[in-house]
């Protein structure tokens, strides 16, 4: 697609339960990044992925949240044992992945999480 | 400490008028890269414009320019002629770094609404 996507867009699940995200990239970006969007918090990096490796998966705020990425292309955030401080949106980005200074990360629509 | 600062309450803009909207960062990085991005009410995190620490000329795209002050480490979105598609939340970003950090510190943002 000309775009990242997500999916779903959104979610609405019990405390406790386990959760995927989803993110497709632009076709021929080598770099992915989630990030959380809350209203507590603001933007916050969660990971980052150069190919299928994780180099920085620093901002994942515990370890219930663990990400993959396959293939290359499609990734997904899971979160285990959702909490109600969970909720935000996620947001998926991609970039080039040529790592200039100035490479420019291109964002999805984000998918909007409710942890009841 | 906070990388990224944007501190202006919500502003309401004529349309057809100017606005700049305030930013400030704090690195001691000597390479960086400023990204400015705009996220209106469906939540789409859409690119702006960026700025390289490097660069002597202050960039522009389209009716955005980026009003660049490195001694004062700011960085300040200039949206000239405003239109009432520009009515959004903007957020400020900072790349630190040639290689390896790749992440994005985003500013709280600031809040616009273009009235006719």
């Amino acid at each position: 697609g000309a775009g990242v996507s997500q999916s779903p867009s959104n979610k609405v699940t019990e405390k406790g339960k386990d959760v995927e995200l989803r993110c497709d990239p632009i076709s021929g970006h080598t770099a992915l990044y989630w990030y959380r969007q809350s209203l507590g918090q603001g933007l916050e990096f969660l990971i980052y992925f150069q190919g299928n490796s994780a180099p920085d998966k620093s901002g994942l705020p515990s370890d219930r949240f663990s990400a993959e990425r396959t293939g290359g292309s499609v990734s997904t955030l899971t979160i285990q044992r959702t909490q109600q401080e969970d909720s935000a949106v996620y947001l998926c980005a991609s970039s080039l992945g040529d790592r200039g200074l100035l490479e420019t990360q291109y964002f999805g629509p984000g998918t909007r999480l409710l942890v009841l | 400490a906070q990388k990224i600062t944007q501190t202006q309450p919500g502003m309401f803009v004529q349309e057809k008028e100017a606005v700049t909207l305030d930013c400030t960062y704090d690195t001691s990085d000597p390479s960086y890269g400023l990204f400015w991005y705009k996220q209106p009410s469906s939540g789409e995190m859409i690119f702006l414009i960026y700025q390289g620490s490097y660069d002597q000329q202050n960039a522009t795209e389209g009716r955005y320019s980026l009003n660049f002050q490195k001694a004062r480490k700011s960085a300040n979105l200039v949206i000239s002629a405003s239109q009432l598609g520009d009515s959004a939340m903007y957020f400020c970003a900072m790349r630190e770094g040639l290689y390896g950090n790749n992440r994005l510190a985003f500013g709280k943002g600031n809040q616009v609404v273009v009235i006719p």
